[in-house]
């Protein structure tokens, strides 16, 4: 079990520039999180997945967010035009159940997002 | 939704001390309280976790106590050693219809040598 990937493990981009980070969930796990990580704020969630469906992206901050999930195996999480704000660490996770108090939450390594 | 609230920020203790780390949560119907621990510039990984049919669960030094009428879950670290110096986080589900789970905002903790 090689864990949730995360990619890239550090960004760091202009303000305006798009970024996009990737998320490879554990197989066999049909839920998928993306949760922002900030000092000021600690860990937020931002949205999450089950059965690559949308469930709640309540915690999207802005239209300059995005997220998807194509498949079982792949999701990506995109700002479009990023800002220094968003500087943060994104941790992407998984768990096998339909939420996530069902089973643990495995998180994968972070991107660390710098946006100058 | 669910509010979970960790205090102090921060706890400092001598090595072989124990050390306990409180958490509160706002929605009675709550049924799952994890632990996660962070060590500096890792991910946070699940140490131990208690459902609500219980009032306390143990795995070696470390141990989660539940008080569903207060509202509030401990973890209990005995003979604490450096290696558990580290943000712990816990957590509570909101138990709406997409039920996710709410961290607090993360305790750090320090143990001297």
């Amino acid at each position: 079990d090689a864990g949730v990937i995360q990619s890239p493990r550090h960004e760091v981009t202009e303000m305006g520039q798009e970024v996009t980070l990737r998320c490879k969930p554990i197989s066999g796990h049909n839920s998928l999180f993306w949760y922002r990580q900030t000092m000021m704020r600690g860990l937020e969630l931002l949205i999450y997945f089950n059965n690559n469906v949308p469930i709640d992206d309540s915690g999207m901050p802005e239209d300059r967010f995005s997220a998807k999930m194509p498949n079982a195996s792949f999701s990506t999480l995109k700002i479009q035009p990023s800002e220094p704000r968003d500087s943060a660490v994104y941790f992407c996770a998984s768990s096998r159940g339909q939420s996530s108090y069902n089973s643990p939450l495995h998180f994968g390594n972070g991107t660390r997002l710098t946006v100058t | 939704g669910e509010n979970v609230e960790q205090h102090p920020s921060t706890l400092s203790v001598q090595e072989g001390d124990s050390a306990v780390i409180k958490c509160t949560y706002s929605d009675s119907a709550s049924n799952y309280f994890p632990w996660y621990k962070q060590e500096l510039g890792k991910r946070p990984q699940l140490i131990i976790d208690i459902r609500s049919n219980v009032g306390e669960k143990k795995d070696q030094r470390i141990a989660v106590t539940l008080n569903k009428t207060a509202k509030h879950f401990s973890l209990h670290i005995t003979e604490t050693q450096p290696e558990d110096s580290a943000v712990y986080f816990c957590a509570a589900p909101d138990t709406g219809a997409n039920s996710k789970l709410t961290f607090g905002k993360g305790i750090t903790l320090s143990v001297r040598p």
